[in-house]
């Protein structure tokens, strides 16, 4: 079955800081990638997508995320975060015939001010 | 353009009742999928709807069961409630059956007690 894994349950930093939130998945054919952002009483929206091409894709916010498909990963990245960035961010896989995504269990991010 | 909208926000039933939940898709959106999202868990695929035909279900009992309308808005109902389906249900819609991003209502908490 296919799975896909978040390695940080919940990650704190300060402003300024570096981000870099791990996923990987379990799928191996073509597979179609997402992260989606669950700010604090906010529905879930979409951060990024990967689909083909480029495997650095930049998304919204200053986000970027980069597929490595020999490691099946899908690394979600930002230069320095803001606090306005806190947030729980989830990846999300797309791969087979039928429509449903499957997500990780997501990483809640805390940025001090 | 309107966003999917979910109703209701908030429920409160006993074990063994049943649950209506109702989502309306984003405009030109013939596609909606329900996920069920635990504490702390990201969200699991329940079942797709496309064209009013269900095109896709996960690892839910058969009491968990959907509509689609014409107007491609879609209700998610639940019999005999347990008190583990308490969680928040989310609805997705998007444009094609596979592959695509979806966009999510706000969803509905459901607490049973």
């Amino acid at each position: 079955a296919q799975s896909v894994s978040q390695h940080n349950h919940h990650v704190i930093l300060s402003e300024a800081a570096s981000l870099e939130l791990g996923c990987n998945y379990s799928y191996g054919g073509t597979v179609n990638l997402f992260w989606y952002v669950q700010y604090p009483g906010q529905h879930l929206q979409l951060l990024l997508k990967y689909f083909s091409g480029d495997p650095l894709v930049k998304g919204i916010k200053g986000f970027e995320a980069e597929f490595i498909k020999s490691k099946f990963s899908f690394n979600l990245r930002k230069p320095s975060v803001q606090w306005s960035d806190t947030a729980e961010y989830f990846c999300a896989v797309w791969g087979g015939s039928q429509g449903n995504l499957i997500f990780g269990k997501g990483t809640k991010l805390s940025v001090k001010p | 353009e309107t966003g999917v909208t979910q109703s209701p926000t908030h429920l409160i039933k006993t074990r063994g009742q049943q649950v209506t939940l109702r989502c309306s898709s984003q405009s030109g959106h013939n596609t909606v999928s329900w996920y069920q999202q635990a504490l702390g868990q990201g969200p699991q695929f329940i079942f797709q709807y496309y064209r009013e035909e269900e095109n896709g279900r996960g690892n839910f009992p058969p009491r968990f069961s959907g509509l689609q309308f014409p107007n491609y808005s879609s209700e998610l109902n639940v019999n005999a409630l347990e008190l583990d389906d308490s969680a928040l249900y989310l609805c997705a819609s998007s444009w094609t059956v596979t592959g695509n991003e979806q966009y999510f209502g706000p969803g509905t908490r459901l607490t049973v007690t």
